[in-house]
């Protein structure tokens, strides 16, 4: 059974860059696609971006691209996220995910337990 | 991109209710339409995949039909422990955008 663990600094100041790494446990990296989604304070899902290890196909979110960095580290069996210039309204809860079957277009049937993340000066 | 309209925002029933969820996308994305639940303070689960697939373990009280722009999640008799925040997402292809949401409450 697959399970992802994740972790990062959870507070943040403004312009500082978020970073977050899921560590993936109970299966390998390849073939699937990473997910990172995010939740801000009572509001709802944002699909962030993913990427495939084997293909190397990163997807943004086009209102995310330009400060964001999705990485794969297959060595360690985990994926990142870096998100540059932050600020208030990057805080949320963020959640790395799975799909269900090793195709792009796939739901998301594994997450990570979610990191609050808050960026305050 | 593909626009998402979930409806509606929130919704307040009877246990024992009927309760239907549409969501809406402004292109077809065939069947590529999952539901998730979202219980206060959890992560999101999976109730149903390729709209109308329902996940092992799920009751079989929960439905999802539909296909092109035009989906729904049932809920054919609402129980207390449904308590939860609904979501679509279509995920066809990038951005795989999430619906914004249903609240659904016990009267």
């Amino acid at each position: 059974q697959v399970q992802l663990q994740q972790w990062g600094a959870g507070l943040l100041k403004p312009s500082e860059t978020l970073s977050l790494t899921c560590d993936v446990k109970g299966g390998s990296l390849s073939g699937y696609y990473w997910s990172w989604i995010r939740q801000t304070p009572g509001k709802g899902l944002e699909w962030i971006g993913e990427i495939n290890p084997v293909s190397r196909v990163i997807n943004y979110n086009p209102s995310l691209k330009s400060r964001l960095t999705i990485s794969v580290d297959t060595s360690n069996n985990q994926f990142s996220l870096k998100l540059t210039s932050v600020t208030a309204a990057d805080t949320a809860v963020y959640y790395c995910a799975r799909g269900g079957v090793p195709v792009a277009w796939s739901s998301l049937n594994y997450w990570g337990q979610g990191t609050l993340v808050t960026v305050s000066s | 991109d593909i626009e998402m309209t979930q409806s509606p925002s929130s919704l307040s029933a009877s246990v024992g209710d009927r309760v239907t969820i549409t969501c809406r996308t402004s292109l077809s994305i065939n069947n590529y339409l999952a539901w998730y639940q979202q219980k206060p303070g959890k992560v999101p689960k999976l109730l149903i995949s390729g709209a109308s697939i329902l996940e092992s373990g799920v009751p079989s009280r929960f439905s999802g039909s539909g296909s092109g722009i035009e989906f729904t999640l049932t809920i054919s008799s609402l129980q207390p422990e449904d308590v939860a925040t609904y979501y679509c997402q279509k995920y066809n292809s990038p951005p795989r955008t999430f619906g914004q949401g249903t609240k659904v409450e016990i009267k």
